[in-house]
């Protein structure tokens, strides 16, 4: 399988301990993109990686949350003292780089999420 | 800012029959990119089909076809006869032409489909 894949598929949680979840993004891809998704809402943006540098970090990754994307391939998401409220599914995707006119059409492939409880 | 509106929580169509999925979307770029992704239980988003925002014509993919409507800021998703496989949310997103953001959703609507 050469798509996107995350891992755990699901953690469970008590509050106040620290998690952490791997992204294999799809081999070439050099961007890479965190999103969390809570129970109704559409995924929102948590950060984004252009190879190994972090580029733009939403107000939503509070000190706790950390990334990582040390060699420029996998990336690791670090959530610190959990909180109830972090319980949600942590979906990663990946782009090629963008052609010589850019474009929005720079299409995310998605993995299978993590989906955490924090209990 | 981007913006996605998607009005409805939950549609129902009949087997065989076209639906169509409302979005709404508000930007002040003039460049832009509309994305419709569709999310099974299973949870993995699958991207269906994309219009540009300097596209004059409608978006086609199979069955999806996208109703863009720049001056109203519409692009609505429309689902020619159904499967009983299209039952999951589906997701309208935006993002700037550059390429470098992210993807902006909407809050989805579910659509189930029935035999």
């Amino acid at each position: 399988d050469t798509g996107v894949s995350q891992d755990p598929r699901h953690k469970i949680t008590k509050r106040g301990q620290n998690v952490t979840f791997r992204c294999d993004p799809i081999s070439e891809h050099n961007r890479l993109y965190w999103y969390r998704q809570t129970l109704g809402q559409g995924p929102e943006f948590l950060t984004y990686f252009q190879n190994e540098a972090q580029l733009e970090k939403s107000r939503l990754l509070s000190d706790r949350f950390s990334a990582e994307r040390p060699k420029g391939s996998f990336s690791t998401l670090e959530i610190q003292r959990t909180e109830q409220g972090d319980s949600a599914m942590y979906l990663c995707a990946s782009s090629p780089p963008l052609g010589p006119s850019g474009g929005a059409y720079n299409e995310q492939f998605f993995g299978p999420g993590t989906r955490l409880t924090v209990l | 800012a981007q913006k996605i509106t998607q009005t409805q929580p939950g549609m129902f169509v009949q087997e065989k029959e076209a639906v169509t999925l409302d979005c709404t979307y508000d930007t002040s770029d003039q460049s832009y990119g509309l994305f419709w992704y569709k999310q099974p239980s299973s949870g993995e988003m699958i991207f269906l089909i994309y219009q540009g925002s300097y596209d004059e014509q409608n978006a086609t993919e199979g069955r999806y076809s996208l109703n863009f409507q720049k001056a109203r800021k519409s692009a609505n998703l429309v689902i020619s006869a159904s499967q009983l496989g299209d039952s999951a949310m589906y997701f309208c997103a935006m993002r700037d032409l550059s390429g470098n953001t992210p993807l902006v959703f909407g809050k989805g609507t579910r659509l189930s489909v029935i035999a």
